[in-house]
C-alpha cells in the first residue's frame, strides 16, 4: 500500500523559514517524480513543486520561486520542501504527492498524502 | 499563468448526470492530452477518478466519464449518488515554466 506521511508543518512568523518532509512507502521512490501541491484556506489546489525521479530536474510555480527548494533523498525515501521567506500567502495545507510517471514523461498525480498545514503569521 | 476555468459549484439529484467544465488555453489544455480530474473530499486526500483526459484508473467507478474538445476538457457523473458530493478539480499539463494547472474547483452538491 502507498503511502505518503507528511511532517514539519506549523506555525511561523512571516520572513521565516520551514521544512516540510515526506516519508514515502509502498513503492519504489527512486522510480518516481514527486510533486508538492497547496490549497490555501478556502482556495483550490494550486501545483507549486516537483522533482524528477533522479533529482536531476526541479520545477517551480512563479508564486515560490526563487524561495522554496524541493529536494529527495533516494535512500530514505523521503521527499522534502525547504520554504524560506515566508508570507501570509504561503499559509495552506501542502501535500506531498507522488507522479505516475519519472519525470521525463508528465502523466498524473496517483498517490496522495494527508497534507501537513503550513500557517504563516504573526 | 491563471487556473484552468471551472464553474464555482453545480448541483443534481442522486440518478442524475451533471457535467463541470475545464476551460484553458492552446498552451495547456488544448495542447496536451494530458488533462486528469480529482475528487477531494474536505479533510481527506485528493483521489484521482480521470487521467489523460479520458482514462479512469483501475477501482474507479465506470459512472465517471471524460472528454476534451480544443481548449475544454470536461468530466461527466451520471447516476449521482450522495457520496460523489465533493470538490472535483481539473488539472492540465502546461509544459514550460508553467508545468502543471489546476483548475480552480467545483464543489457538487446532491440534492
Amino acid at each position: 500500500e502507498v503511502q505518503l506521511l507528511e511532517s514539519g508543518g506549523g506555525l511561523v512568523q512571516p520572513g521565516g523559514s520551514l521544512r516540510l518532509s515526506c516519508a514515502a512507502s509502498g513503492f519504489t521512490f527512486t522510480n518516481y517524480a514527486m510533486t508538492w501541491v497547496r490549497q490555501a484556506p478556502g482556495k483550490g489546489l494550486e501545483w507549486v513543486s516537483a522533482i524528477s525521479d533522479s533529482a536531476h530536474n526541479t520545477y517551480y510555480a512563479d508564486s515560490v520561486k526563487g524561495r522554496f527548494t524541493i529536494s529527495r533523498d533516494n535512500t530514505k525515501n523521503t521527499l522534502f520542501f525547504q520554504m524560506n521567506n515566508l508570507r501570509a500567502d504561503d499559509t495552506a495545507v501542502y501535500y506531498c504527492v507522488k507522479e505516475k510517471g519519472s519525470g521525463s514523461h508528465p502523466q498524473y498525480f496517483d498517490y496522495w498524502g494527508q497534507g501537513a498545514l503550513v500557517t504563516v503569521s504573526s | 499563468q491563471s487556473a484552468l476555468t471551472q464553474p464555482a459549484s453545480v448541483s443534481g439529484s442522486p440518478g442524475q448526470s451533471i457535467t463541470i467544465s475545464c476551460t484553458g488555453t492552446n498552451s495547456d489544455v488544448g495542447s496536451y492530452n494530458l488533462v486528469s480530474w480529482y475528487q477531494h473530499h474536505p479533510g481527506k486526500a485528493p483521489k484521482v477518478m480521470i487521467y489523460d483526459v479520458s482514462k479512469r484508473p483501475s477501482g474507479v467507478s465506470s459512472r465517471f466519464s471524460a472528454s476534451k474538445s480544443g481548449n475544454t476538457a470536461s468530466l461527466t457523473i451520471s447516476g449521482l449518488q450522495a457520496e460523489d458530493e465533493a470538490d472535483y478539480y481539473c488539472c492540465s499539463y502546461a509544459g514550460g515554466t508553467t508545468y502543471w494547472l489546476f483548475g480552480g474547483g467545483t464543489k457538487l452538491t446532491v440534492l
